[in-house]
């Protein structure tokens, strides 16, 4: 059983430059998430796909960071003329889709680094 | 508003001893779901346990507990018999129908736990 991959583990990139991440989620989770951490803080949500379809999005969430899920399989987070506050532990998580029930965990990926120098 | 209080940034528990760590939220939807993660300093959110806002039991798992006391709206993860594995950042997180879909997960700002020997 495989669990969430994330790729890669870590990113320098220098301000200014785009950067894209991969997250291939367990294979027959059809929910996918994007949250993003930063130093001593919680992991704050960015977004959500179900299937391909992007539901939600956070505020945090610019112009500069787009998210695609094409085949609702694997996902890619794109952030576009990085800025030093970009910096941060980007995490996917994905879960099975449940109806209306509140009790799925999300299962998460190792995340991935990024700085921006 | 937060939604989620985690007021202890920092705990420390001797070996094989329980530790108690608090944890607040805030809604007013009569269905959520709330879970603890624990983050070694490796990274990964590891998912320890879940209670559902209907569950008459408190739920347990292992050397985890959950004592869930509806009317306070905590939900304090209890850890018995310490082990010096046990030492990460435990984040309390909650899920309801009220912000946006009901799916992502909203996270505490953790406590980090040290156990000593």
């Amino acid at each position: 059983d495989t669990g969430v991959s994330q790729d890669p583990r870590h990113k320098i990139t220098k301000r200014g430059q785009n950067v894209t991440f991969r997250c291939d989620p367990i294979s027959e989770h059809n929910r996918l998430y994007w949250y993003r951490q930063t130093l001593g803080q919680g992991p704050e949500f960015l977004t959500y796909f179900q299937n391909e379809a992007q539901l939600e999005k956070s505020r945090l969430l610019s112009d500069r960071f787009s998210a695609e899920r094409p085949k609702g399989s694997f996902s890619t987070l794109e952030i576009q003329r990085t800025e030093q506050g970009d910096s941060a532990m980007y995490l996917c998580a994905s879960s099975p889709s449940s109806g209306s029930s509140y009790n799925s965990p999300l299962h998460f990926g190792n995340g991935t680094r990024l700085t921006v120098t | 508003a937060q939604k989620i209080t985690q007021t202890q940034p920092g705990m420390f528990v001797q070996e094989k001893e329980a530790v108690t760590l608090d944890c607040t939220y805030d809604t007013s939807d009569p269905s959520y779901g709330l879970f603890w993660y624990k983050q070694p300093s490796s990274g990964e959110m590891i998912f320890l346990i879940y209670q559902g806002s209907y569950d008459q039991q408190n739920a347990t798992e292992g050397r985890y507990s959950l004592n869930f006391q509806k009317a306070r709206k905590s939900a304090n993860l209890v850890i018995s018999a310490s082990q010096l594995g046990d030492s990460a950042m435990y984040f309390c997180a909650m899920r309801d129908g009220l912000t946006g879909t009901a799916s992502k997960l909203t996270f505490g700002t953790g406590t980090r736990l040290q156990v000593t020997l």
